[in-house]
Parts: structure tokens; sequence; C-alpha cells
């Protein structure tokens, strides 16, 4: 059974940094037909996608936010890891991960997401 | 950046009715690389289609997807009260991922 969860701060101070933990289980994150994304969702808006991570370590990020993402992976851990520095209220969001097989261009698992709310 | 457009922002609809929801593409987008996703409130989205017309496993065949090219769109052939959700279409092709700005199938 494939799952995703996310973990991490439930409140951020605007200017602190963000790190948000995806823990996976039901498959391996050095399997290279799988990668794992970052997709955030401000309260009532649209999805929005972040960055992704393969089993290579190939990585690609938001355009917009490519200055403040960082992602990585402990295959060991099962675990997926995003980092978002300089935080601010407009970053106030449902953060999800999700699976997107390597082969593949859609999002077939999704974690369960966690709100992280900025505010001093 | 492929920029994709949903319309119409709100459907208000009966059970029973047909929905079609469309999703525009600012450049030509492989069928192969769309693909159509269901949210509801307090949940995380859950993949419909892919490849612009396949349904994800466990999906009703009430649920179709078709398009090509700049223009695709998802069908509900009959609505059921568990379908009134709002719909995202997203988009993987040569560039990032992108996701439309969704649209909401709401109880008439």
């Amino acid at each position: 059974q494939v799952t995703l969860k996310e973990s991490g701060p439930v409140l951020v101070k605007p200017t602190e940094t963000l790190t948000l933990t995806c823990t996976v289980s039901g498959f391996s994150l050095s399997n290279a037909r799988m990668g794992v994304s970052w997709i955030r969702q401000p309260p009532g808006k649209a999805l929005e996608w972040l960055a992704h991570i393969f089993s290579n370590d190939e990585k690609s990020y938001s355009t917009s936010l490519k200055s403040r993402l960082t992602i990585s992976k402990d295959t060991s851990k099962s675990q997926v890891v995003l980092t978002m520095t300089n935080m601010d209220p407009v970053d106030t969001a449902t953060y999800y991960c999700a699976r997107i097989p390597t082969s593949s261009s859609w999002y077939d698992y999704w974690g369960q997401g966690t709100l992280v709310t900025v505010s001093s | 950046e492929i920029v994709l457009t949903q319309s119409p922002g709100t459907l208000s609809l009966s059970p029973g009715e047909r929905a079609t929801l469309s999703c525009r593409a600012s450049q030509s987008v492989s069928s192969s690389y769309l693909a159509w996703y269901q949210q509801k409130p307090g949940q995380a989205p859950r993949l419909l289609i892919y490849g612009a017309s396949s349904r994800a496993t466990g999906i009703p065949d009430r649920f179709s997807g078709s398009g090509s090219g700049t223009d695709f769109t998802l069908t509900i052939s009959r609505l059921e009260p568990e379908d009134f959700a709002v719909y995202y279409c997203q988009q993987y092709g040569s560039s990032l991922p992108t996701f439309g700005g969704g649209t909401k199938v709401e109880i008439k």
C-alpha cells in the first residue's frame, strides 16, 4: 500500500525557514521509476507545483520560487525534505507531497497535506 | 511555463445532469501529459484521468476525458451526489508541471 505523509511545523514566523518532511511507504525512493513532488494550495485557491526530485537525484523547482526552495531525499529513511526560506504570510497554505512515476506526467498518490500558517 | 485556464469557474448543476469542464493551455500539450484531478473539501486531490483520456484505477466510467493540442475536456455523464467537488487539470510536458485554476461543480 502506497502512502505519503507530510510533517512539519503548523506555524512559522515571517522571515523564518520552513522545513517539511514527506515520509513515504509502499515504494522506494531509490526506485528508478518514481519521483516525489511538493505542491501547495493556499486556502480557497488553486494548486501550485513547487519542486520535485527523482531517484537519480534530478531536481526541478518552480521558476518563481527557485531561489527560496531546496529539495532533497534520504532514501534510507524514505523521506523527501523541502525547505523554503524567508517565509511570508502569502506562503500560508496546505503543503502536499505527491508521487509521480518517472515515465508519466501525473500524480498517482498524494499525502493528506499539512497546513502551514505564516504569522508573527 | 504553460498556463492552463479552466472554465467555467463554477458550474451549477443538478444530480443526474451532464457536466462539461474545459481546460485550455497557453501552448500545445501532448495528450500524454494532461491529467485531471478531483478535490473535495479538506481532502487531497485524487487522480481521475491521465493521458487526457485514460481513467485512473477505480474511477467510474461516467468520468471521461478528451481533447488534444491546447483544448481538453473532462465530462461527467451523469452527476452523482459525490461528484460535487473542485476539478483541476494539470500538465507536465516539456516544461515544468502546472495546474489550472480549477472548476467548482456545485449543486444547483
